[in-house]
């Protein structure tokens, strides 16, 4: 079945790792990926996104994620988190032969240590 | 500011009483989603809509309808509510059929 999958249901890193959340899908057509975050008691805001060119793409707060097409990956990364990056994370992903439905992983909760 | 706004926030029902939960945005987007969240399982598409009276049903519908008089507004029924449909709902609207979406502040739905 076509999916989105994220690996870690639950990360638990210290102020000032690195960070590293891995996303992977199963769509064969043209996709958009997206990362939102969703932080205590709030709604999803959007992180960042990749539609064509660079497949390095930069959001905000530090965050940047890799699209590798042979990989059918969208790994979202920062060098240094913070205790304020303390949320869930999902990953998603829109294709084209779906109409533009935009489909979730099941999210990954980060907690950061101060 | 254009926005999304969900109403009521906080929903308490008793299982098959008919719950309708609004969304109305303000940014005439013609695309509008509902989702629901639910621990391990992230966010699934219940229905969308791609302009007025357009809608399709997403990979939970069962138990779900809506309606699309105007481009404002999406509302989400529960036809007869089971404790299975106890869950966040989040409504949502993108400019481009494959674009962003933006989030409204989800409605919380406790059937008991």
């Amino acid at each position: 079945a076509q999916s989105v999958s994220q690996h870690n249901h639950h990360v638990i890193l210290s102020e000032a790792a690195s960070l590293e959340l891995g996303c992977n899908y199963s769509y064969g057509g043209t996709v958009n990926l997206f990362w939102y975050v969703q932080y205590p008691g709030q709604h999803l805001q959007l992180l960042l996104k990749y539609f064509s060119g660079d497949p390095l793409v930069k959001g905000i707060k530090g965050f940047e994620a890799e699209f590798i097409k042979s990989k059918f990956s969208f790994n979202l990364r920062k060098p240094s988190v913070q205790w304020s990056d303390t949320a869930e994370y999902f990953c998603a992903v829109n294709e084209s032969n779906q109409g533009g439905k935009l489909i979730f992983g099941q999210g990954t909760e980060l907690s950061v240590k101060p | 500011d254009a926005e999304i706004t969900q109403s009521p926030r906080h929903k308490i029902t008793e299982t098959g009483r008919q719950v309708t939960l609004a969304c109305h945005q303000t940014w005439n987007h013609n695309n509008m989603f509902w989702y629901r969240q639910d621990l391990g399982h992230g966010l699934r598409l219940i229905h969308y809509s791609y302009g007025v009276q357009d809608t399709n049903k997403g990979e939970v519908s069962d138990g779900y309808s809506v309606s699309r008089s105007n481009t404002e507004d999406l509302p989400l029924t529960l036809e007869s509510a089971a404790s299975s449909q106890t869950s966040v709902y989040f409504c949502a609207s993108s400019k481009r059929r494959m674009g962003e979406l933006f989030f409204g502040e989800g409605s919380r739905l406790t059937v008991l």
